[in-house]
């Protein structure tokens, strides 16, 4: 069975710039969780999708957005990237959220973000 | 406001012995607590998992134990092996939610 399948693996932009992640979960799931990891740091929450409705949002500026399809894959958004932006963006899935199935991540290998 | 502390930074142990990466967390909403294994260039990999209900769980070498009143929990990798060299993070979700709050890791060195 496929895992939780991200793309791109890595990618080069400069500041000012737009990049879109995309994720596709396990068959099944049906919440999509974003994530962002920082160099020699723990992920940090960025979304929640469930059933294309945003369920939780992180600590980040408006500068991120995301959204979720009707077949529960996910794109990711940021605008005018910031050198701060480089980073590891994690996208899991989960079979569904609201209950103890929700805190059971499976976690993509991620796409490399580098801003110069 | 870092809500789970995560020690040692980075750990070296030798093959065979005990490895014990320790956490601690803050908000007593919390009621799932996973450990995550992380190698370069991959995603995290769920590795084990308690809930508050429970002091101890263990699965093969893995052991967490849960100290609710402390609010701690800790991972005991016993015969460590080479092969368990790796990051690992602690975390912590409020109930149902699918938010989880990471660690800061814990770079595990096993030598031969």
């Amino acid at each position: 069975d496929a895992g939780v399948t991200q793309s791109p693996t890595h990618l080069i932009k400069t500041r000012g710039q737009q990049v879109t992640l995309r994720c596709s979960p396990i068959s099944g799931h049906k919440s999509v969780s974003w994530y962002q990891q920082v160099l020699g740091q723990g992920p940090q929450f960025i979304f929640q999708y469930y059933e294309k409705e945003e369920r939780g949002r992180g600590n980040f500026p408006d500068r991120f957005s995301a959204r979720q399809f009707p077949n529960y894959s996910s794109e990711l958004n940021v605008n005018a990237l910031l050198l701060g932006d480089s980073a590891l963006y994690l996208c899991a899935s989960s079979l569904r959220t609201g209950d103890s199935g929700a805190n059971v991540l499976t976690f993509g290998a991620g796409s490399r973000l580098t801003v110069l | 406001q870092q809500q789970v502390k995560q020690s040692p930074q980075s750990l070296i142990v030798q093959k065979g012995g005990i490895s014990i990466i320790n956490c601690a967390y803050e908000n007593t909403a919390f009621d799932y607590f996973p450990w995550y294994q992380q190698f370069p260039g991959k995603g995290p990999a769920l590795l084990i998992a308690i809930r508050p209900d429970v002091s101890e769980k263990k699965e093969g070498r893995f052991t967490i134990s849960f100290n609710k009143s402390a609010k701690q929990f800790s991972l005991h990798i016993m015969d460590s092996q080479p092969g368990d060299s790796a990051t690992y993070f602690c975390a912590a979700s409020p109930s149902n939610t699918g938010k989880l709050i990471f660690g800061q890791g814990t770079t595990l060195q096993v030598k031969p």
